[in-house]
């Protein structure tokens, strides 16, 4: 069955450091998302990304906060400048249509010290 | 502010048992809604998508949604151990899901 990857699983960084995360979709979805959970909070939207483009974008995807998709599988969130609460669980989601079922990757931990 | 509500919980149901989850939601223009599973430190897994009133049933869930009381229910029939997790109540709006903060259920052998 088709799935959502996500690399690394886990990514230690130093506050100030620049850092990227990598996903690849499900192949023939259009939409592509990202989502940060907080230990022990709720799920929260960041951005969605449609037709090499942002579609929407939550307060917390500031200009440290971008977008792309580098060729035609991979899809990737870069924070320039992290910071300690940056630290967080970031999952990509993908899906087929707009305001269909979204399918989640297993996410990739971050933690900024 | 667009919320969907959950209780937190933890809820116990005794194996074999119906476990019944329940959430509000204040953002009447939405037209999808889903209930994810979440294991601890994993991800949200789609269990149910509902997107029209009444029930929907698939294996041991069924879905309920009244669009009037803008409430959204989870029913998990004959429930084992392994549907012990945190149960995600969410709803799609145009380019995004808003997830409520989820329900621990607790599935006692």
């Amino acid at each position: 069955e088709p799935e959502v990857t996500q690399t690394p699983s886990h990514q230690v960084t130093q506050m100030g450091q620049e850092v990227i995360l990598r996903c690849v979709p499900i192949s023939n979805h259009l939409y592509f998302y990202w989502y940060r959970q907080i230990l022990g909070q709720k799920v929260e939207f960041l951005v969605s990304f449609y037709n090499n483009e942002i579609s929407e974008k939550s307060e917390i995807f500031d200009d440290q906060f971008s977008v792309e998709r580098p060729d035609g599988s991979n899809f990737t969130l870069k924070i320039r400048s992290t910071k300690l609460e940056d630290s967080a669980m970031y999952f990509c989601a993908s899906s087929g249509d707009i305001s269909y079922e979204q399918y989640f990757g297993p996410g990739t931990r971050l933690t900024v010290t | 502010q667009k919320e969907v509500e959950q209780n937190s919980g933890p809820l116990s149901v005794p194996e074999g048992a119906i476990a019944s989850l329940n959430c509000t939601y204040s953002d009447r223009g939405s037209q999808s809604f889903f209930w994810y599973r979440q294991y601890s430190g994993k991800s949200p897994e789609l269990i149910m998508s509902i997107y029209s009133n009444g029930d929907k049933e698939d294996g041991r869930f069924t879905a309920q949604l009244n669009k009037a009381s803008q409430y959204v229910s989870l029913l998990i029939r004959d429930s084992q151990p392994s549907d012990s997790a945190t149960y995600l109540c969410a709803q799609g709006r145009d380019d995004k899901i808003i997830f409520g903060k989820g329900t621990r259920l607790h599935i006692l052998p």
